[in-house]
């Protein structure tokens, strides 16, 4: 197994056109998760999967942004019409649920991440 | 909600020197509690991490960790660094029962001077 893979590891474009990241989980992991990170920060929480399934959003995520994982495997994250305050590390993580026995303790391995910059 | 506070943005240390990186939370509820490096353009990489059990955890390349409830710390330590410790840290949250997504600090960058 590879990890978790990103696919670009960097984008540039221009504001207003649209982007859009592919991450590929650790392939037994039933969960996947975005993060952004910006500069001097820590990584937030943007969405999570289970499988397919969407179940959360934060409030971080805008109209603009959406995320899918169609087959359960593989996830995409788009965002429309960029803005600079997009420019920003966007993170992909997987786990598997119930992995140390107990319910929330779940233990991400995170990918090597996909830089934006918007101009 | 949960919350996580590193105090220090940079921490510089001597080569060969002990260093602790500070770690406070704040949760109503029972936490996971977890520390991650990250080097320059690369990913976060697991440390170690706190489920349950013994208060003193120990993680990869030498690091370890104390959980203190009273004091809401989880503080991280190395008796010896190397050049190679040079990197980001961020301490990280889960609560119990919940939807398991972490919860991160802003970071601390640990810079080791030759």
């Amino acid at each position: 197994d590879t990890g978790v893979s990103q696919n670009p590891r960097h984008k540039i474009t221009k504001r207003g056109q649209n982007v859009t990241f592919r991450c590929d989980p650790i392939s037994e992991h039933n969960r996947l998760y975005w993060y952004r990170q910006t500069l001097g920060q820590g990584p937030e929480f943007l969405t999570y999967f289970q499988n397919e399934a969407q179940l959360e959003k934060s409030r971080l995520l805008s109209d603009r942004f959406s995320a899918e994982r169609p087959k359960g495997s593989f996830s995409t994250l788009e965002i429309q019409r960029t803005e600079q305050g997009d420019s920003a590390m966007y993170l992909c993580a997987s786990s598997l649920r119930g992995t140390s026995g107990v319910s929330g303790a779940n233990v991400l391995t995170f990918g090597a991440g996909s830089r934006l910059t918007v101009l | 909600a949960q919350s996580v506070t590193q105090l220090d943005s940079q921490v510089p240390v001597f080569e060969e020197a002990p260093v602790e990186l500070r770690c406070n939370y704040s949760s109503s509820v029972s936490v996971y509690l977890f520390w991650y490096v990250q080097y320059p353009n690369q990913g976060l990489q697991l440390l170690l991490k706190y489920l349950s059990g013994s208060t003193l955890v120990k993680g990869i390349n030498g690091f370890e960790a104390e959980f203190n409830k009273s004091q809401t710390s989880f503080h991280l330590r190395k008796p010896s660094v190397h050049i190679s410790d040079t990197a980001e840290y961020f301490c990280a949250v889960s609560v119990w029962y919940g939807n398991e997504k972490l919860t991160f600090g802003t970071g601390t960058r640990l810079t080791i001077i030759p």
